[in-house]
């Protein structure tokens, strides 16, 4: 089965650094990479897809994708208390599969 | 907006007993993914279906099986409840190769 990789953390921040999650993936042929939000015991919730090697922004998130390299990065600019939770990383299966292998996620906590 | 509706959010049951959990989607969607998330192991593909009345297993099928009578509803059934089998189950549904859409998920303990 193809790996996606993510250090578990927790990442500790001070509110409004960089928040800095990344992923590394082993299947060189997957073509879309989704980060998730996950609060403490609720359901993952989309926050960014990106497509195509480079940058994606979207308000203080930044998705990060080079494809060479197999990894995928998120960012977080002015960290806040309520981005407090877990980051989980999807990308699909290859081969044409739709189904996404989850990493285990990485926990970030933002201190005030 | 995609609505993923999963029947309850606590269940409590009884060892060897059988347990249904619903999952309904309003997008009419392909897709639809069963998985239980257990601290420190990740999200698990149980089972998904493709279309009505056709499933595949997924990573850890044992001890499950799902149906899918209609294209929007997709239920998984715990044959015989064992307390391994307690856990955070999460349901999801997709078109093609987009982000999945979960629900609010159910979090099941089997005393």
């Amino acid at each position: 089965q193809k790996e996606v990789e993510q250090n578990s953390g927790p990442l500790s921040v001070p509110e409004g650094a960089i928040a800095s999650l990344n992923c590394t993936y082993s299947d060189r042929g997957s073509q879309s990479f989704f980060w998730y939000r996950q609060y403490s015991g609720k359901s993952p919730e989309l926050i960014m897809s990106i497509y195509s090697n480079g940058d994606k922004e979207d308000g203080r998130f930044t998705a990060q994708l080079n494809k060479a390299s197999q990894y995928v990065s998120l960012l977080i600019r002015d960290s806040q208390p309520s981005d407090s939770a877990t980051y989980l990383c999807a990308v699909p299966r290859g081969g044409g599969s739709y189904i996404p292998t989850f990493g285990r996620g990485t926990s970030l906590i933002v201190h005030p | 907006d995609v609505k993923v509706t999963q029947s309850s959010r606590y269940l409590v049951k009884r060892t060897g007993e059988k347990v249904f959990l619903e999952c309904v989607q309003d997008m009419d969607h392909e897709n639809m993914f069963w998985y239980r998330q257990d601290p420190g192991l990740g999200l698990r593909l149980i089972y998904f279906s493709y279309d009505v009345k056709m499933k595949e297993k997924g990573d850890i099928p044992e001890g499950y099986s799902v149906s899918r009578e209609k294209k929007e509803r997709f239920s998984l059934i715990l044959e015989s409840a064992s307390t391994n089998q307690t856990s955070m189950y999460l349901c999801a549904s997709v078109d093609g190769n987009q982000p999945q859409h979960f629900g609010d998920g159910t979090r099941l303990s089997i005393l």
